[in-house]
């Protein structure tokens, strides 16, 4: 039982680069998060998965597409990288919509 | 919105002596809170949480912290800190009235422990 997994556990980008990052769980949640985490402003939430085949922004959307590919996989995409999007993002699931929210190890992603 | 503060940017110990962390939250409804504590190189973990009931709640590894209502407070505690206790530690909140925003948690700025042996 491995929980939450995230790949890649690094990654540099070129400003203007696209990439996704990918992120699956193996505890039959429903829900699924997405947040990053910048120094002193703790995580903030960017997109959530109520359930499959849902999805919702949350408080920094911006630049940054989602997709529920099926009940195990949530994946997060950046179209055109900015250097603010230099962070550590954090993937989340929680059995139903709750704030009991289990994490994944995380992705470095810098931009240059 | 709800929003949640946390005073101490970095906290530095030794050995023994005693923590508490101040976490305020500004909210006009009913919230949910919680400790998270990250510890070098790993992810998230849930320390403890407040949901209803006793508003004194204990932890893992002898962590404690304390809903003040009137004063929308949720301060963590520990009488003795370990080496072991060094990490960053988030509050966070969520709306108790459920709905599709059940989910969605605020976080404060964390606080990074260092413990000296």
């Amino acid at each position: 039982n491995a929980g939450v997994t995230q790949t890649p556990k690094f990654q540099v980008l070129k400003t203007g680069q696209s990439m996704t990052l990918q992120c699956a769980q193996d505890m039959n949640h429903n829900s699924m998060y997405w947040y990053r985490q910048d120094p002193g402003m703790g995580l903030r939430l960017i997109y959530y998965s109520a359930s499959e085949g849902t999805t919702d922004k949350g408080e920094v959307p911006n630049g940054y597409n989602v997709s529920r590919l099926n009940k195990r996989e949530f994946s997060l995409r950046l179209e055109s990288a900015a250097p603010s999007q230099t962070s550590v993002y954090f993937c989340a699931s929680s059995e139903h919509v709750s704030p009991r929210q289990f994490f994944g190890p995380g992705t470095r992603l810098t931009v240059l | 919105a709800q929003s949640v503060s946390q005073h101490n940017h970095h906290v530095i110990l030794s050995e023994a002596a005693s923590l508490e962390l101040g976490c305020n939250y500004s909210y006009g409804g009913t919230v949910n809170l919680f400790w998270y504590v990250q510890y070098p190189g790993q992810h998230l973990q849930l320390l403890l949480k407040y949901f209803s009931g006793d508003p004194l709640v204990k932890g893992i590894k002898g962590f404690e912290a304390e809903f003040i209502k009137s004063k929308f407070s949720f301060n963590l505690r520990k009488p003795s800190v370990q080496w072991s206790d060094t990490a960053e530690y988030f509050c966070a909140v969520n709306d108790r009235a459920g709905g599709t925003s059940y989910g969605k948690l605020t976080f404060g700025q964390g606080t990074i422990l260092t413990v000296h042996p």
